[in-house]
């Protein structure tokens, strides 16, 4: 079953603004990725994180992996329309196991 | 590089027949793969990981004998869902790893609608 806690569930919000989202879990992971999925599509991975406290940025969305190694977490700054999908976190273990967050879905309103 | 292709990309078949689902690294040799099935609004549901050459494993109440995995190649895996019911209708997806990275890689999905 789920082992990541993602939130929020979902967000609208108006054009422009910035978009924050987090993953939390009990057991702590050796990776966090994030991934997008937009309708009737497979995700996209968009960042991977592989040491705690390591902060990445591809173009306007910036991810963390947390100190503790049980947190990570993704900001979309001035978001745009095609910004609308699905985010999912991922955290992985040690044999490659990989368990994936609830997703938010993220509604972008022009 | 990195992508993975699946086929096909929406089936319908009737109640009662088995429908098979490809997944292929194009450019990159997956030593595993995975199957996820997703309903409409809701999260990624691992299904089965497999390794090329071996047998797959099943997640917890996954059957395995309704959901056959074959991973014959490190560029090939198929999904095939035996005796298929309108409940199994949903939206399959593969990913994929070279084995040495956590980064699992996504096909695009394949819909499956059973009448």
């Amino acid at each position: 079953g789920q082992q990541l806690n993602q939130s929020p569930q979902s967000m609208f919000i108006q054009e422009g603004e910035d978009v924050s989202m987090n993953c939390t879990s009990s057991s702590i992971f050796n990776t966090w990725l994030w991934y997008k999925q937009d309708p009737g599509e497979g995700p996209v991975l968009l960042i991977a994180l592989y040491k705690a406290g390591e902060l990445t940025s591809n173009g306007r969305l910036t991810a963390q992996f947390g100190i503790t190694r049980k947190d990570s977490f993704l900001n979309i700054s001035a978001s745009i329309p095609s910004d609308v999908g699905i985010y999912f976190c991922a955290g992985g273990f040690v044999n490659n196991d990989m368990r994936f967050g609830a997703g938010t879905r993220l509604t972008v309103k022009p | 590089g990195a992508v993975v292709s699946q086929h096909p990309s929406w089936v319908i078949c009737k109640s009662g027949t088995s429908v098979k689902i490809e997944c292929r690294s194009l450019d990159f040799q997956a030593t595993t793969m995975f199957w996820y099935r997703q309903f409409p609004k809701q999260s990624l549901m691992l299904m089965a990981t497999s390794n090329e050459g071996s047998k797959a494993t099943y997640e917890q109440g996954v059957e395995k004998d309704k959901f056959l995995i074959n991973h014959a190649s490190l560029t090939l895996s198929t999904l095939t869902v035996t005796s298929a019911h309108p409940e199994d209708s949903s939206f399959y997806i593969c990913s994929a790893n070279g084995g040495t990275s956590y980064e699992q890689y996504f096909g695009p999905g394949t819909r499956l609608t059973v009448t």
